[in-house]
C-alpha cells in the first residue's frame, strides 16, 4: 500500500476557476511537503508542514495559493484562481526515518 | 546556495548496456544529504537511495550502484545490464537535512530499448 494517497489524480480546469488538491498519508507523519513539478523540471517545494503548523511557505504564491493541515494528518492545496502556468504535477510527500522523503502518486493539473 | 546540476537531459541505451547517471551538487553544508529518485511514466517518484556527507562508502544494490565522491561534489548513479523497464526520468536530490526541502536536478530521462 502507498505510503501518500492523493487525490484527484487527474484534473482539468479553466482558467481563473478554483482548484483543491488533497493528501492524506497512511500512517502519522510529522512532517508534510507540497510540491510542484512543472513539465521537464524537477520538483520544487511549495510548502512544509511539522504537524498543522507551516514552517516554510517562501516559495507559496500566496496571492492565489492557499494550503492547510488543520489536524496534522491529511492536507489540502488551493488555487484561486487558476492561472495557465499553474498546469503541473502537484505532489505530496511525507517525511519518515532519516530524511528520507516518500511521495504521493501526484495530481496532473491542466489549466485551459 | 545550494544546487543540483544532472548535465544529461537524456540518454538512449540498448538494453544489457551500462549505462551512468551523472549528479554534481553544491553546497556550503558539511552535513548534507543526497538522493536518487525515479520517476516513471505514471509520475510517481520512487525513492532509491540515500547517501550522508560523513559515508563516502560506494553501494550497490542489485543492478544499481552509486558512486559519492565529495572531491568532486559528485553523486553518480550506474544501472549495469539496463533492461527497458529502466525507463524513466531519474533525479538527483540534496537537502542540508533536519526535515528540510529536497532540492532536485533538472532530472535524466533514459530510455532503454529492447
Amino acid at each position: 500500500e502507498a505510503e501518500v494517497a492523493q487525490s484527484p489524480r487527474y484534473k482539468i480546469t479553466e482558467k481563473s476557476q478554483a482548484v483543491a488538491f488533497w493528501c492524506d498519508p497512511i500512517s502519522g507523519h510529522a512532517t508534510l511537503y507540497w510540491y510542484r513539478q512543472i513539465l521537464g523540471q524537477g520538483p520544487e517545494l511549495l510548502v512544509q508542514f511539522q504537524d498543522e503548523s507551516v514552517v516554510d511557505d517562501s516559495q507559496l504564491p500566496k496571492d492565489r495559493f492557499s494550503a492547510e493541515r488543520l489536524k496534522g494528518v491529511d492536507s489540502t492545496l488551493k488555487i484561486q484562481p487558476a492561472e495557465l502556468g499553474d498546469s503541473a504535477m502537484y505532489l505530496c510527500a511525507v517525511k519518515r526515518g532519516y530524511n528520507e522523503q516518500f511521495f504521493g502518486p501526484g495530481t496532473r493539473l491542466t489549466v485551459l | 546556495a545550494q544546487k543540483v546540476t544532472q548535465a544529461q537531459t537524456e540518454i538512449s541505451v540498448v538494453e544489457k548496456e551500462d549505462v551512468t547517471l551523472d549528479c554534481v551538487y553544491e553546497t556550503r553544508d558539511t552535513t548534507y544529504y543526497l538522493f536518487w529518485y525515479k520517476q516513471p511514466p505514471s509520475g510517481e517518484l520512487v525513492f532509491l537511495i540515500r547517501r550522508n556527507s560523513f559515508d563516502e562508502q560506494n553501494e550497490i544494490s542489485g543492478r544499481y550502484s552509486w558512486n559519492f565522491q565529495k572531491s568532486t561534489s559528485s553523486f553518480n548513479f550506474t544501472i549495469t545490464a539496463s533492461q527497458v523497464v529502466d525507463s524513466a526520468v531519474y533525479f538527483c536530490a540534496l537537502t542540508p537535512g533536519g526535515g528540510t526541502a529536497l532540492i532536485f536536478g533538472k532530472g535524466t530521462t533514459l530510455s532503454v530499448s529492447s
